[in-house]
């Protein structure tokens, strides 16, 4: 059974550092990654996904991610963050033909001037 | 626009009451969940759908059910609400491997 690891609950960092929120994942087959962002009081918004092809995926606002098979790995990394920044992070794993859809238990990025 | 509505924004129950939360689609999409979301657990999936009246468990089904009649809705019942079913509830749809998940505005219920 497929499950999702977000290896630290809370992230704090200063404006303008880099930043990188971790996610492992375990599956007996192939898998599709994704990650959220969820601002506060809003919705979940996709950041970005890797379905296939090559293993560093960009997204959206400055973000981008790694898919590492061997370690079972896709981590997701800024290289300047923002207070706008601020917000829950999921990365989320679909696999199978029907693709069930499980997700991480989140990060909390906070982004401090 | 992808539209997934659920019901209800917020709603109140007494406990042992049976729930219905419903969750509609515009999209055509075979995939469908149920999520439950909490402080520090994250999204927990509840049931999933891939397909006119198909249905799998997910991580905690323990206490609900579900239906798909047809392609556009697919509704999450608690057949007897109890205090630890206080969630919030979000639905969400999947076109397959190639698309994006979009999700409902959620249902905040609570379960007195």
């Amino acid at each position: 059974a497929q499950s999702v690891t977000q290896l630290d609950s809370q992230v704090p960092v200063f404006e303008e550092a880099p930043v990188e929120l971790r996610c492992n994942y375990s599956s007996s087959v192939s898998v599709y990654l994704f990650w959220y962002v969820q601002y506060p009081n809003q919705g979940l918004q996709l950041l970005l996904k890797y379905l296939s092809g090559s293993t560093l995926v960009k997204g959206i606002n400055g973000f981008e991610a790694e898919f590492n098979k061997s370690q079972t790995s896709f981590h997701l990394r800024k290289p300047s963050v923002h207070i706008s920044d601020t917000a829950e992070y999921f990365c989320a794993v679909s696999e199978g033909s029907n693709y069930k859809l499980t997700f991480g238990k989140g990060t909390l990025l906070t982004v401090n001037p | 626009d992808v539209k997934v509505t659920q019901s209800s924004r917020y709603l109140v129950k007494r406990t042992g009451e049976k729930v219905f939360l419903e969750c509609v689609q515009d999209m055509d999409h075979e995939n469908m969940f149920w999520y439950r979301q909490d402080p520090g657990l994250g999204l927990r999936l509840i049931y999933f759908s891939y397909d006119v009246k198909m249905k799998e468990k997910g991580d905690i089904p323990e206490g609900y059910s579900v239906s798909r009649e047809k392609k556009e809705r697919f509704s999450l019942i608690l057949e007897s609400a109890s205090t630890n079913q206080t969630s919030m509830y979000l639905c969400a749809i999947l076109g397959g491997a190639n698309t994006e998940a979009f999700f409902g505005q959620g249902t905040r219920l609570t379960v007195v």
